[in-house]
C-alpha cells in the first residue's frame, strides 16, 4: 500500500525530448508538491498545488509544468529537456488543510531523470 | 533570498558518542521540519516543529526550535550505525513554500 507513488523510477532520454513523470497519492491529502534534487543532494521545491492554488517557484523554467487531473494526482511535464534537467525528482503530499495543514510531507520514491 | 544552512555538512562520529547538527535560516518562520534520507532512497519525515521552544524526541534523536534565533538543532545521543544517513532541515515560510537546508551527511563508525 504505497502512500505516494511515482512512475517511472528511472527515465533516460535525449536532449530536446518531452517527457512526463506521474505521481499519485492515496492518502487523501489536499496538497501535492514536486521537488528537484541535484547531484549534490540539494533539494529545491518546484511546485506546490492544491485544488485551489498552484504556486510556482520563480526559478523553475517554464518548460516544466504540473498537471493535476484530480486531487490524487500531480504529474510533471517537461518540454525540450536539457542536460541540466538531469536530477532526481520527488513528488510529495500533505494534508494541507484543517488541523493537519502543518503536518509532515510524505515523499514518493523519486524518479531519476538522465538527459543525454 | 532565503538561506537555510546546516552544519556540519559532513559528520563522522563513533558509535556511542553524542553530537548536534545545526540548522540556521534567514527569515521569519515558526515551522520547521527534519527529514532523513538514506543513500539512493526517498525522504522520511522525522520531526515537525511548529512553535518557538518546540522539542520533539524519538529514540536517539531530539530536535528543537528557537524561532528568535532562527535556529533548529538535531541532537544525536549515543549514536549507532543505523543512524548513518543524510539529514535535512526544511523551513516552512507559508503558502506551501519550503526551503531545504544543505543536508548533513552522517556516518557512524563502529
Amino acid at each position: 500500500d504505497t502512500a505516494v507513488s511515482q512512475t517511472p523510477k528511472y527515465l533516460v532520454t535525449q536532449m530536446g525530448n518531452d517527457k512526463s513523470i506521474k505521481c499519485e497519492q492515496n492518502l487523501g491529502h489536499d496538497t501535492m508538491y514536486w521537488y528537484k534534487q541535484d547531484s549534490k543532494k540539494f533539494l529545491k521545491i518546484m511546485f506546490s498545488y492544491n485544488n485551489k492554488e498552484l504556486i510556482i517557484n520563480e526559478t523553475v523554467p517554464n518548460r516544466f509544468s504540473p498537471k493535476s487531473p484530480d486531487k490524487a494526482h500531480l504529474n510533471l511535464h517537461i518540454n525540450s529537456l536539457e542536460l541540466g534537467d538531469s536530477a532526481v525528482y520527488f513528488c510529495a503530499s500533505r494534508r494541507g488543510t484543517g488541523q493537519g495543514r502543518w503536518g509532515k510531507q510524505f515523499f514518493g520514491p523519486g524518479t531519476r531523470l538522465t538527459v543525454l | 533570498e532565503l538561506k537555510v544552512e546546516q552544519n556540519p555538512l559532513f559528520l563522522s562520529m563513533q558509535e556511542g558518542k553524542n553530537y548536534t547538527i545545526y540548522c540556521n535560516y534567514s527569515t521569519t518562520s515558526d515551522r520547521l521540519y527534519w527529514y532523513r534520507q538514506d543513500p539512493g532512497k526517498s525522504l522520511e519525515s522525522l520531526f515537525v516543529l511548529l512553535s518557538n521552544g518546540a522539542v520533539k524526541q524519538e529514540g536517539r534523536l531530539m530536535a528543537s526550535l528557537d524561532t528568535k534565533a532562527r535556529l533548529s538543532t538535531l541532537h544525536i545521543t549515543a549514536a549507532v550505525h543505523d543512524l548513518s544517513a543524510t539529514y535535512f532541515c526544511a523551513v516552512d515560510i507559508g503558502g506551501n513554500q519550503f526551503y531545504f537546508g544543505t543536508g548533513t551527511s552522517l556516518t557512524v563508525i563502529p
